[in-house]
């Protein structure tokens, strides 16, 4: 079975600073998809980057970009520029790319953005 | 548009009590699912459907029940609340078509479930 770890439960960050989190995960697949969401206080899940496990090119939103390395089954998330609106927790994600139609999430890792 | 809803978004329950949440999306999605968030965990898939009529268990079903009778609808019910229930749900939605960005499901606000 798949599973997600996020091995940092908290992290802080000062504002305008970069930081990264963790993510690893484990399959026996080829074919599979990684997300990683936000939940801010209002507990509303957005989603923030995802990347097709095919595909080397790493995935880039704006001020958010990941680290996807395949053969380690790892996928870290980089906030650059952090802003105080970043403050939340964040969730990794892994969907297989056929069969099940289920996301499997980390445990999250919260971070604080310091001013 | 308002994307995913749920009802209620508070609820306390009495053991015993049974209840039912719903979630309505405006999308035209295929797909929705249920899950429950806890204390220091991720968020765990409860039931989900593929389709109008279609449901299908999760990682955690015991205890619920779930129907999706209209397309835009899925239903959530507790026939018997317990303690071990008390937890945030939370209702989402995708498209049905195949590859990455249709694979993004969208997330309801939530419903914060006490059960004494």
């Amino acid at each position: 079975a798949q599973t997600v770890t996020q091995s940092q439960p908290e992290m802080s960050v000062q504002e305008a600073e970069t930081v990264t989190l963790s993510c690893t995960y484990d399959t026996s697949e080829s074919d599979y998809y990684l997300f990683w969401y936000k939940q801010p206080p209002s507990r509303q899940m957005i989603l923030v980057i995802r990347q097709e496990a095919y595909k080397q090119q790493n995935a880039t939103e704006n001020r958010f970009s990941v680290n996807f390395q395949k053969a380690a089954k790892s996928f870290s998330l980089k906030i650059s520029d952090s802003q105080l609106g970043d403050a939340a927790m964040y969730f990794c994600a892994y969907r297989s790319g056929w069969g099940d139609d289920k996301i499997i999430f980390g445990k999250g890792t919260r971070l604080h953005i310091l001013p | 548009n308002a994307g995913v809803t749920q009802t209620p978004k508070f609820r306390v329950l009495k053991t015993g009590q049974s209840m039912t949440l719903l979630c309505a999306q405006d999308m035209n999605h295929e797909y929705m699912y249920w899950y429950r968030q806890d204390p220091g965990m991720g968020l765990r898939l409860i039931h989900y459907s593929v389709g109008e009529g279609t449901t299908a268990k999760g990682e955690v079903p015991d205890g619920y029940n779930v129907s999706r009778l209209k397309k835009q609808n899925f239903l959530l019910g507790l026939e018997s609340a317990a303690p071990s229930q008390t937890s945030v749900y939370f209702c989402a939605s995708r498209a049905g078509l195949a590859g990455a960005s249709s694979y993004e499901q969208y997330f309801g606000p939530g419903t914060r479930l006490t059960v004494t």
